[in-house]
Formats: structure tokens, C-alpha cells, sequence
């Protein structure tokens, strides 16, 4: 099975500060056929299921903000946010969908200095 | 709009079977390249995937618990089942059901159902 390792596990920022969640696969995540690197994140607001931010990489799901990019290569990805907003609390899980079973990392807590 | 919402027991025994329903609207599962997948969340930790079913009635289990779960659907009634025998302590969790689709971009776990807590205590 593949793993995911996400650091850091705890991150305070100020608001309207910038903010960086790396996340590492145990195998490549990059599909050689088409280029496509299968890593995706999720956001999981307090008291609410996850919800899709990015995926395949770098691709922002609809309605998502342009403040969270993602970015990386075969192996190694970042979740950026440009400039935190209080509503972007909660914990963030990046996730392979490269081959099952599908796995997540341990998640890293965002919070509000 | 699509949206999926998950029901079952709130409370099971230990060794007890498990069984959870994900009924689902606004799209359907037997169109090319749906599927419809559990994943599980214990109190305080991380997300672990389960099960995924498909259109065509392909399916995938995790690993470490193939030998416990079973993923069905009824696509007459949008509605997907996921049963986990010899129910442990250890599985108390949220579960949720989610929707994913081959869009060309990969596929992965798009929409999810608001989840259901179930605790395993005798």
C-alpha cells in the first residue's frame, strides 16, 4: 500500500499570511501514459465531512478559491494558500488516488494565531 | 446537484454485522465511470478509504478488511450498501459515503454524504 506523510501535523498562521502543508508518497504518484500525478486534498471544516480542494495535482475544484494552489512532482506535493482566511480552519488530508486502496496522510491542523 | 446520505445503526454489539445504506440523487451509478465509495473516520483521527463500487459492478476493498466488508448497489433505488461482519471496538467511526467519476483527470472522492457515527460497544 502506498503511504502518505504529511508535515507538519500542526500549523498556526496569522490571517492574511501565507501558508504551506507538504505532503510525500512511499511510491510515485505519476502516471508515465499521460502525465497526470494522482495526488488530491481535502479540507475538513470543523464538524463537517471533507471537501474536495484540489486535484490531480493542481487542479482546483469548483468553487474553491484561487488563494489554495497545489503543486509538486512524482512524489512530493504542497498545498499552498496564498493568504489564510479565518474559514479556512480545519484540518487538511492529502490523499493518492494513483491506485487502490486509496490512502490519505495524517492530516495537518490549520489554526488561527 | 448531487448529494448522498448515509444510514444504519447508530450503536452495534461487538461481532455483530454491520450494515450501512448511501442513497444518493442527482446522478446515477450506472452511468459509464461512476462509483460510490466508503470511507471511514475514527474519533479524533485520520480518514481511511474502504470500498469502492462501480457502474459495471467493479469493485475494490481495502486490503486489511477485504475479508469483513461487502460493497453492493441498487441502481433502481440509488442506493449503495456496505456490510462489515465481527464488528470491534476499534471500527467506532464516522463513516461516510462519496462519489467519484472518470473525468478524464483521475478519479477521486468529489461529493461527500454528511457521514454516520457508529460505535461498537456491548
Amino acid at each position: 500500500d502506498i503511504v502518505m506523510t504529511q508535515t507538519p501535523l500542526s500549523l498556526p498562521v496569522t490571517p492574511g499570511e501565507p501558508a504551506s502543508i507538504s505532503c510525500r508518497s512511499s511510491q510515485s504518484l505519476l502516471d508515465s501514459d499521460n502525465g497526470n500525478i494522482y495526488v488530491d486534498w481535502y479540507l475538513q471544516k470543523p464538524g463537517q465531512s471533507p471537501q474536495l480542494l484540489i486535484y490531480t495535482l493542481s487542479y482546483r475544484a469548483s468553487g474553491v478559491p484561487d488563494r489554495f494552489s497545489g503543486s509538486g512532482s512524482a512524489s512530493d506535493f504542497t498545498l499552498k494558500i496564498s493568504r489564510v482566511e479565518a474559514e479556512d480552519v480545519g484540518f487538511y488530508y492529502c490523499m493518492q488516488s494513483m491506485e487502490f486502496p486509496y490512502s490519505f496522510g495524517q492530516g495537518t491542523k490549520l489554526e488561527i494565531k | 446537484q448531487i448529494t448522498l446520505k448515509e444510514s444504519g445503526p447508530t450503536l452495534v454489539k461487538p461481532t455483530q454485522t454491520l450494515t450501512l445504506t448511501c442513497t444518493f440523487s442527482g446522478f446515477s451509478l450506472s452511468t459509464s465511470g461512476v462509483g460510490v465509495g466508503w470511507i471511514r473516520q475514527p474519533p479524533g483521527k485520520a480518514l481511511e478509504w474502504l470500498a469502492l463500487i462501480y457502474w459495471d459492478d467493479d469493485k475494490n476493498y481495502s486490503p486489511s478488511l477485504k475479508n469483513r466488508l461487502t460493497i453492493t448497489k441498487d441502481t433502481s433505488k440509488d442506493q449503495v450498501v456496505l456490510t462489515m461482519t465481527n464488528m470491534d471496538p476499534v471500527d467506532t467511526a464516522t463513516y461516510y459515503c462519496a462519489h467519484s467519476e472518470d473525468a478524464g483527470f483521475g478519479e477521486f472522492p468529489d461529493y461527500w454524504g454528511q457521514g454516520t457515527l457508529v460505535t461498537v460497544s456491548s
